[in-house]
C-alpha cells in the first residue's frame, strides 16, 4: 500500500518564479494537508483542502495556493518566489473522520536562488 | 510568543538510556497531542497521538499528557541508535471527538543515541 506521493523530490527556482508541487494521498484518504518546514523549524501549516475546497489556511500570504483534484490528489502553487519561500514542503492526508492521523510524504525541497 | 515550544536540543545519550522529550503550549483549545519522529530527508512519522490528560504507552514510549499545565512528555525507554532522529511533538484543536485539522507544531528536538 503506497503511503503519501510528492513530487517532485527536489527543485531549484530563480526569485520572482512560480513552482507547482503535486502530492498523492494515501489510498483510502480524502483530505490533503501542506506543511512548509524550514531548516531547523517544525512544520508550518499552509492549507488544507477537502471535496476539492480549501477548508483551513494558516498564516501564509496569497502567493500560496493550492488545488485538490476529484480523486483526492493535490497541487500546492507558489506565486513570485521568494528567497525566503526556500523550504521542505510537505503533504499530508488523513481520513476526514481522524483528522489528527496524519501521514506525511517525504516532501519537495523546493530552493530559491 | 509561540503557541508551542519546544527545546531543540540537540539531545545526546547512551545507548540504553531513559529519554525525555517536552513540549509547553499556550493554547486551551488544544485537545489532541502528538508525537512524530522525522529521520534525515524523511517526512515525519507519527509514533503516539492522546486525546485526554494521564499517560499512555506503546512498547518503549510513553506519551505524557497535563493539560493543567499545558505539558506534554514523550519517554523512551531502552533507546536504541535507530531512535536517532528529530522528534517533533504537534497539538491540534477540536470539540468531543473530532479535531480541527491543522497541527501545530514544535520547532522539534535532534535526539542522538550513541551506542
Amino acid at each position: 500500500d503506497a503511503g503519501v506521493t510528492q513530487s517532485p523530490t527536489h527543485l531549484i527556482k530563480t526569485r520572482g518564479q512560480q513552482v507547482t508541487l503535486r502530492c498523492s494521498p494515501k489510498s483510502g484518504h480524502d483530505t490533503v494537508s501542506w506543511y512548509q518546514q524550514a531548516l531547523g523549524q517544525g512544520p508550518q501549516f499552509i492549507f488544507q483542502y477537502y471535496e476539492e475546497e480549501e477548508r483551513q489556511r494558516g498564516n501564509f500570504p496569497d502567493r500560496f495556493s493550492g488545488h485538490q483534484f476529484p480523486n483526492y490528489s493535490s497541487e500546492l502553487n507558489v506565486n513570485a518566489l521568494l528567497l525566503g519561500d526556500s523550504a521542505l514542503y510537505l503533504c499530508a492526508s488523513s481520513p476526514m473522520q481522524v483528522n489528527y492521523g496524519y501521514t506525511f510524504g517525504s516532501g519537495t525541497r523546493l530552493t530559491v536562488v | 510568543q509561540k503557541e508551542v515550544e519546544q527545546d531543540p536540543g540537540p539531545l545526546s545519550v547512551p545507548e540504553g538510556a531513559i529519554v525525555s522529550l517536552n513540549c509547553t503550549y499556550s493554547n486551551s483549545a488544544f485537545q489532541y497531542f502528538m508525537w512524530y519522529r522525522q529521520y534525515s530527508r524523511k517526512g515525519p512519522e507519527l509514533l503516539m497521538y492522546t486525546y485526554s490528560s494521564g499517560n499512555k504507552e506503546d512498547g518503549r514510549f510513553t506519551a505524557q499528557v497535563d493539560k493543567s499545565s499545558k505539558y506534554i512528555s514523550l519517554f523512551i525507554r531502552d533507546s536504541q541508535p535507530s531512535d536517532s532522529a528529530t522528534y517533533l511533538c504537534a497539538m491540534s484543536e477540536g470539540v468531543g471527538g473530532t479535531s480541527y485539522g491543522k497541527l501545530t507544531f514544535g520547532q522539534g528536538t535532534i535526539l542522538t543515541v550513541h551506542p
